[in-house]
């Protein structure tokens, strides 16, 4: 059965690195998601991408992240200078169409990022 | 600010077990209730996505019942199996947006053999 993957499992950086969270989402979906969950805290959404650009983000999604579709499969987050706070559980996640956005979310297994 | 809510927070019960937890979100522009299951180390999986009030769905020992006028949500397990233990998370879906979900803060469910 098809699934949304992402890489690495785990990332472990300095403060004011840039990180790149990559995920490859299933291949005929459209519609592209990123969200996070703080230890303990609710999951989030941050941003999502349709057609090449993003289609809406949230209040955390800053100057500091960055969103793109590469090549047509992988689609990655960047954050350009990581803070203390950005350590979290990142999730990609994608639907099949763009026009039936109720359509449920599948999701990877997510990027744990610890900002040291 | 949008704010979905679950109750309870985490909850423990012997195999055999039925248990029901519940969600509660906005009842204005509404769109659909999603939920998921969330086993650790692995990926959050659907479970139903409802967007009719009164909605009732089924999947197995699984249900759920949808009731949008009072922005409320029930998710039953009957007959609760060492499997089961996850954690259950709703988010519900606005209308007139992307589908971005806001997700209430899960509850852990823990069942003992």
């Amino acid at each position: 059965e098809p699934e949304v993957t992402q890489t690495p499992s785990h990332q472990v950086t300095q403060m004011g690195q840039e990180v790149i969270l990559r995920c490859v989402p299933i291949s005929n979906h459209l519609y592209f998601y990123w969200y996070r969950q703080i230890l303990g805290q609710k999951v989030e959404f941050l941003v999502s991408f349709y057609n090449n650009e993003i289609s809406e983000k949230s209040e955390i999604f800053d100057d500091q992240f960055s969103v793109e579709r590469p090549d047509g499969s992988n689609f990655t987050l960047k954050i350009r200078s990581t803070k203390l706070e950005d350590s979290a559980m990142y999730f990609c996640a994608s639907i099949p169409d763009g026009g039936r956005r109720y359509n449920e979310q599948f999701f990877g297994p997510g990027t744990r990022l610890t900002v040291l | 600010i949008l704010n979905v809510e679950q109750s309870p927070q985490s909850l423990h019960v012997q195999e055999g077990d039925s248990t029901n937890f519940t969600c509660s979100f906005p009842s204005s522009n509404f769109y659909a209730l999603h939920w998921y299951r969330w086993e650790t180390a692995k990926s959050p999986e659907a479970l139903f996505v409802m967007t009719l009030n009164g909605d009732e769905k089924k999947k197995g020992r699984i249900s759920a019942t949808l009731n949008t006028k009072e922005g409320y949500s029930y998710l039953y397990i009957k007959g609760s199996q060492p499997e089961d233990s996850a954690t259950y998370l709703c988010a519900f879906h606005g209308s007139g947006n992307t589908g971005k979900l806001i997700f209430g803060q899960g509850t852990t469910l823990q069942v003992k053999p």
